[in-house]
């Protein structure tokens, strides 16, 4: 198993720009959710879901969309890029019936 | 919603000693997990040891140990016999298993163990 995979590892944008974060996992987990991290902080909530078809909003969910269309897929999408949304990105999954996020790798977002 | 407060940003310790990160929270629920994530400079997230808040017996995995004080709302972890590649950011995190299975974490404490 691969777990839980993210890509880009690193992007770099102009303000106003759009992009999509990627992230998948092959443990066919119904949750998973999107954190981010700015420097020196913990993670906060973005956007997460409970399974196909069903997103629902986090702690800090402007400025970002997403989807779940598939169990495996859950990207995130940036709609115009902001300076203050340079951070370290996470994807995470777990089960209905357990306790324990799985993590991704993160990508390192940097808007100019 | 749920509060997560590590209150020491940063701590050091000497290899092979023991040391001991705070934290406490807020809920108004009574079924919750607690957790302890380590993020080394490669800032993968790495689960340390994990505590049910049903469960009054404090968890212990080999040199990790914490101290759960449910009527305080204090969730420490302690640190025995500390390595070096025990430096790390350690974030503390709060579960409320009817919310999706989402984490609160804590601003997190930044551990430097000294040879």
């Amino acid at each position: 198993n691969a777990g839980v995979t993210q890509t880009p590892k690193f992007q770099v944008l102009k303000t106003g720009q759009s992009m999509t974060l990627q992230c998948a996992q092959d443990m066919n987990h119904e949750y998973m959710s999107w954190y981010r991290q700015d420097p020196g902080m913990g993670l906060r909530l973005i956007h997460y879901s409970v399974g196909a078809g069903i997103t629902d909003q986090g702690e800090v969910p402007n400025g970002y969309n997403v989807s779940r269309s598939t169990t495996e897929d859950f990207p995130l999408r940036l709609l115009s890029a902001a300076p203050s949304q340079t951070s370290v990105y996470f994807c995470a999954s777990t089960g209905a019936y357990t306790d324990t996020q799985y993590f991704g790798p993160g990508t390192r977002l940097t808007v100019l | 919603a749920q509060t997560v407060t590590q209150s020491q940003p940063e701590m050091s310790v000497q290899e092979a000693e023991t040391v001991t990160l705070s934290c406490t929270y807020d809920t108004s629920e009574n079924n919750y997990y607690l957790f302890w994530y380590k993020q080394p400079p490669s800032r993968q997230m790495i689960l340390v040891i994990r505590q049910e808040a049903y469960k009054q017996q404090n968890a212990t995995e080999n040199r990790f140990s914490v101290n759960f004080q449910k009527a305080a709302k204090s969730f420490s972890l302690k640190i025995s016999d500390s390595q070096l590649g025990d430096t790390a950011m350690y974030f503390c995190a709060f579960m409320n298993n009817n919310a999706g299975n989402m984490l609160t974490f804590g601003g997190g404490t930044r551990l430097m163990v000294k040879p």
